[in-house]
């Protein structure tokens, strides 16, 4: 099956800085990424959807200049949190789609710990 | 609206027992796709299947079946023989018609296989 990579599997910050997610198709091109965020012991809620190449599409209720998308090549997303805080602190998981079907590759996931 | 119901919060077995894990959903659409992920302590999810609304036939993977009835909106996965390696969290989990990209996710179950 298709692999999608996140890096890096974990980060620690302090609170007021930014940080970089980076997700990878790695070896199909991925037309549309998205993200999704898990708070402990619950389930994915989906952020965004990004088109490589456009702005991204946010759900409701996610700050789009807090959390930040870029898209873009065709097997790169990148997710930055801004001025992060410890409410931040969560499970980042991004998933890749291909060309072919509506068949999602999830990543390994991204653990952000915001002090 | 679009909704996934996992009544099960956690569930614990010993080893070599059966056990079902339910799925309940709601859409009002008429084509859409469920779907079965695991997530091992580790957080990666794995796939471990997809159905589209129009194929009712019931599927056996192994050790793994799943029973997809449209009358009662659910897609329920039962796991024979369980083993200490199934102890993990199972996602059940939507597309809907206009946007299967869009995937809505249950709140989990978390199975504990004891040996």
């Amino acid at each position: 099956g298709a692999v999608v990579s996140q890096h890096p599997s974990w980060v620690i910050c302090k609170s007021g800085t930014s940080v970089k997610i980076e997700c990878r198709s790695l070896d199909f091109q991925a037309t549309t990424m998205f993200w999704y965020r898990q708070f402990p012991k619950q389930s994915l809620m989906l952020m965004a959807t990004s088109n490589e190449g456009s702005k991204a599409t946010y759900e409701q209720g996610v700050e789009k200049d807090k959390f930040l998308i870029n898209h873009a090549s065709l097997t790169l997303s990148t997710l930055t949190v801004t001025s992060a805080h410890p409410e931040d602190s969560s499970f980042y998981i991004c998933s890749a789609r291909g060309r072919a079907n509506n068949e999602q590759f999830f990543g390994p996931g991204t653990r952000l710990t915001v002090l | 609206a679009q909704k996934v119901t996992q009544a099960q919060t956690e569930i614990s077995v010993v080893e070599k027992e059966d056990v079902t894990l339910d799925c309940v959903y709601e859409t009002r659409d008429t084509t859409y796709y469920l779907f079965w992920y695991k997530q091992p302590p580790s957080g990666e999810l794995v796939f471990l299947i997809r159905r589209n609304s129009f194929d009712e036939q019931n599927e056996i993977s192994g050790r793994y079946s799943w029973n997809f009835q449209k009358s009662t909106s659910s897609f329920n996965f039962t796991i024979t023989a369980s083993q200490v390696v199934d102890s993990a969290v199972y996602f059940c989990a939507l597309s809907g018609e206009y946007n299967f990209n869009k995937f809505y996710f249950g709140s989990g179950t978390k199975l504990n296989v004891k040996p």
